[in-house]
């Protein structure tokens, strides 16, 4: 599975957009892009995913670049219950295999 | 529909004893994974099961440790003679079919 690579931590205004980026140069032609965060020492919760065309659900909205090299995660209004480790994660789609959480981006909403 | 069930939520253990986690998928899911958290890192893989069959267990350390999903009854992870080493927060996913997985809200272990 493919490496990615995100920011250690980032702040974000409470009501505005967070946009968190991630990097994944050598993803391949089957590998989907993946989103989960933990909020403090909860169970990772499950975000959104995508192949290559954007997708949106009711948390967030995941921009994938055309050469599929980077993504954005977007939370549209950030609160400050989205206060989390935000995980970008790449892996062959429906596979079943594991997932490889890095260390993550740090997101800190402020009121 | 009922999230991933894990418990005990907190378990403590002195050093030789055994420890036994157990985890309770989503209804319908026949896919569950065990993951380890030490303080300050991210999730570790461990072990992936369906009902009755282990798939992939090349994050499990070799000894001591042992996972099983039987037929009927939660996936357990069984850590034999507990070292403080194995101090961390172990938490299980379930997946209807290999793709997205939902997370339980771990459990932790601490070991005297």
């Amino acid at each position: 599975d493919a490496k990615t690579t995100q920011p250690t931590s980032m702040d974000c205004a409470e009501g505005r957009a967070a946009n968190l980026p991630c990097n994944h140069s050598t993803i391949s032609g089957n590998e989907y892009v993946y989103w989960y965060r933990q909020i403090h020492s909860q169970g990772p919760q499950y975000i959104i995913h995508g192949l290559k065309n954007n997708e949106t659900n009711e948390m967030a909205s995941l921009i994938i670049t055309e050469d599929r090299k980077s993504s954005t995660l977007i939370l549209p209004h950030a609160t400050l219950r989205d206060t989390a480790v935000y995980y970008c994660i790449v892996r062959v789609g429906n596979t079943g295999n594991q997932f490889y959480f890095g260390t993550g981006t740090s997101l800190t909403v402020i009121p | 529909n009922a999230g991933v069930m894990q418990n005990p939520r907190h378990l403590v253990r002195r050093r030789g004893q055994e420890a036994r986690l157990r985890c309770s998928p989503m209804k319908g899911h026949s896919h569950v994974y065990w993951y380890r958290q030490l303080p300050e890192e991210g999730l570790k893989f461990m072990v992936y099961l369906q009902k009755e069959n282990i798939i992939d267990e090349s994050g499990m350390p070799k000894e001591r440790f042992s996972a099983e999903f039987p037929k009927e009854g939660p996936s357990i992870l069984r850590i034999q003679q507990v070292v403080r080493g194995d101090s961390a927060a172990y938490f299980c996913a379930s997946s209807p079919r290999g793709a997205e997985q939902f997370f339980g809200p771990g459990t932790r272990l601490t070991v005297l």
